[in-house]
C-alpha cells in the first residue's frame, strides 16, 4: 500500500538553529517527490519536486535531497517567518496518476 | 507555473442540500486533483479529475457523493451532494503536471 510518512510531528526551532525534517515513502511507481509549505488558512504552496535518488534542490534557507525511500528538507538557519506546516507529497503512476500527501511537520521558530 | 482559483472561497449550508466547488487553472494541465482537509490536518485525496472522462475515486470516496467534472484542460468541478455536517472541511484543487503541481487557496465549507 502506498504510505507517506513525515516526522516529526512538530519542531520548535530557535531562531538560526538549523534542522531536518524527514519524509519516508512506500509507494510504487514513483514518478517525483514534492515538498510544499502551508500557513494557516491558504493552500499549499509548491517548493520542490525531487524525481531521482541523490538529486538535490535548494531555495533560500531550504534545501531538500532524495534517496530510494526518503527525502530530507533541510533548513539552515532559520528565521520566525519560517515558521509554517511543511507538507510532502509523492506522484505515483501505475493505472493512473495520484499525489498522495504525509501528515506534515509543524514547524515553530522562536526569535 | 500556474495560478489556481476557486469559487466560492466560503460557504455556509444547509443539512441535505449540494454545493458545486469550482477550480479553473490559468494554463492547461495534465493533472488535477481534488482533497480535503479538516483542521489541524494533512489533505486526503479524493479523487483525480480526468479531462474528458469519469474521475478516479479513492477509497472511501463515491461518485454519487462527490460528482467529478472535467471538460477540459484548465476548468474542473466538484460537488459535495446531499451534505451532512461531517462534510464540513476544507476542499483543495490542484493542477500541474509531473514536474509541478499548485494548488488553490481552498473553499471553507460549513454544513448546518
Amino acid at each position: 500500500e502506498d504510505q507517506v510518512t513525515q516526522s516529526p510531528e512538530a519542531l520548535r526551532l530557535q531562531e538560526g538553529e538549523s534542522s531536518s525534517l524527514n519524509c519516508s515513502y512506500t509507494v510504487s511507481g514513483l514518478r517525483g517527490l514534492f515538498w510544499y509549505r502551508q500557513d494557516p488558512g491558504k493552500g499549499p504552496e509548491f517548493l520542490f519536486t525531487l524525481y531521482s535518488a541523490g538529486e538535490e534542490k535548494e531555495k533560500e534557507r531550504l534545501k531538500a535531497t532524495l534517496t530510494k525511500k526518503e527525502s530530507f528538507l533541510h533548513i539552515t538557519a532559520p528565521k520566525p517567518e519560517d515558521s509554517a506546516t511543511y507538507l510532502c507529497a509523492v506522484l505515483r503512476t501505475g493505472g493512473y496518476n495520484k499525489l498522495i500527501f504525509g501528515a506534515g511537520t509543524r514547524l515553530a521558530v522562536h526569535p | 507555473s500556474a495560478v489556481i482559483s476557486q469559487k466560492p472561497s466560503r460557504d455556509i449550508c444547509q443539512r441535505g442540500t449540494s454545493l458545486t466547488i469550482q477550480c479553473q487553472v490559468d494554463s492547461q494541465v495534465t493533472m488535477m486533483f481534488w482533497y480535503r482537509q479538516q483542521p489541524g490536518q494533512s489533505l486526503t485525496l479524493i479523487a483525480t479529475a480526468n479531462q474528458g472522462s469519469e474521475a478516479t475515486y479513492e477509497s472511501g470516496f463515491v461518485i454519487d457523493k462527490f460528482p467529478i467534472s472535467r471538460p477540459n484542460l484548465t476548468f474542473s468541478t466538484l460537488t459535495v451532494s446531499n451534505m451532512s455536517p461531517e462534510d464540513s472541511s476544507i476542499y483543495l484543487c490542484s493542477g500541474g503536471t509531473g514536474y509541478e503541481q499548485y494548488f488553490g487557496p481552498g473553499t471553507r465549507l460549513t454544513v448546518t
